[in-house]
C-alpha cells in the first residue's frame, strides 16, 4: 500500500531534550515536506526537500532541522524542544513537488513539550 | 506576502449542496488545491485547479477564477461523512511550496 509512515504518533517530552520524528514513504517520491498544524492557523510548512541531499526552509523553520540522506526518509529533528513547538506534525510527499498530483500525508505526530 | 481566506465554519443539511469559498493573495500563482481532513486524521487530496473553470470529480467540484483570485469547493448530495475540515492551498510558482488556508469546518446535520 502506498503510504507515508510517521513515528511516533504521540510524544510527550521535556523542554530541551532532543528528539527525532521519523518519516518514510514507499512511493519513490522526490519531494517531501514537514508541516505543523495549530488551531486556527492551518498547516504551516517547516522544511521541504526536493530530492536526496536537497533541503530548504519553509515558512516556520526556526527550532527545527531536517536531513535527506535517502530518498524514502525525511526525519524532523528538534535539537532543543520548547513548549511553543507543541503541535500536530505532518510529513507529506509528492512526485517532483508538483501540487497537481496531490500531496500524500502521514497520519501525524502529536507532540507535547512540557 | 501571501494570504488565503476561507470561512471558519459552515453548516449544511444532509442531501443539500454547500459551497466553500477561498480567496487568495500571493506573489505568483500556479494553482489552487483542496484537501479534506477528518478530526484526528491526515489531510487527503481532493482536487487541483490551474486554469479557470470548474473541475468535477463525483460529488465534489472545484472552481477557479484567476482574475478574481478566487476559488470554491462545491459538495453535492451531502453525506454525514462529509463532516470534516476543508483546506484550500495555493501553489506558488517556482517555490515548491504549498501554502494552506486556515481551513473551513463543515458540519453536516441530519
Amino acid at each position: 500500500e502506498a503510504q507515508v509512515t510517521q513515528n511516533p504518533r504521540y510524544l510527550i517530552t521535556v523542554t530541551g531534550k532532543k528528539l527525532t520524528v521519523t518519516c518514510s514513504q514507499n512511493m519513490n517520491h522526490e519531494y517531501m515536506s514537514w508541516y505543523r498544524q495549530d488551531p486556527g492557523l492551518g498547516l504551516r510548512q517547516i522544511y521541504y526537500s526536493m530530492n536526496v541531499e536537497v533541503t530548504d526552509k519553509g515558512d516556520v523553520p526556526e527550532g527545527y532541522k531536517v536531513s535527506r540522506k535517502e530518498k524514502r526518509n525525511f526525519p524532523l529533528i528538534l535539537e532543543s524542544p520548547s513548549p511553543n513547538q507543541t503541535s500536530l506534525y505532518f510529513c507529506a510527499s509528492t512526485p517532483q513537488g508538483f501540487a497537481p498530483y496531490g500531496y500524500t500525508f502521514g497520519s501525524g505526530t502529536r507532540l507535547t513539550v512540557v | 506576502g501571501q494570504s488565503l481566506e476561507q470561512p471558519s465554519e459552515v453548516t449544511a443539511v444532509e442531501g443539500a449542496i454547500v459551497q466553500i469559498n477561498c480567496t487568495y493573495q500571493t506573489s505568483g500563482f500556479y494553482g489552487l488545491s483542496w484537501y479534506q481532513q477528518h478530526d484526528g486524521g491526515a489531510p487527503t487530496f481532493l482536487s487541483y485547479n490551474a486554469l479557470d473553470g470548474l473541475e468535477e470529480t463525483g460529488r465534489f467540484s472545484s472552481f477557479l477564477s484567476r482574475s478574481d483570485s478566487y476559488g470554491y469547493l462545491l459538495l453535492q448530495e451531502l453525506q454525514m461523512k462529509d463532516s470534516a475540515s476543508y483546506f484550500c492551498a495555493v501553489e506558488r510558482d517556482s517555490s515548491y511550496k504549498l501554502i494552506f488556508g486556515s481551513g473551513t469546518r463543515l458540519l453536516v446535520r441530519p
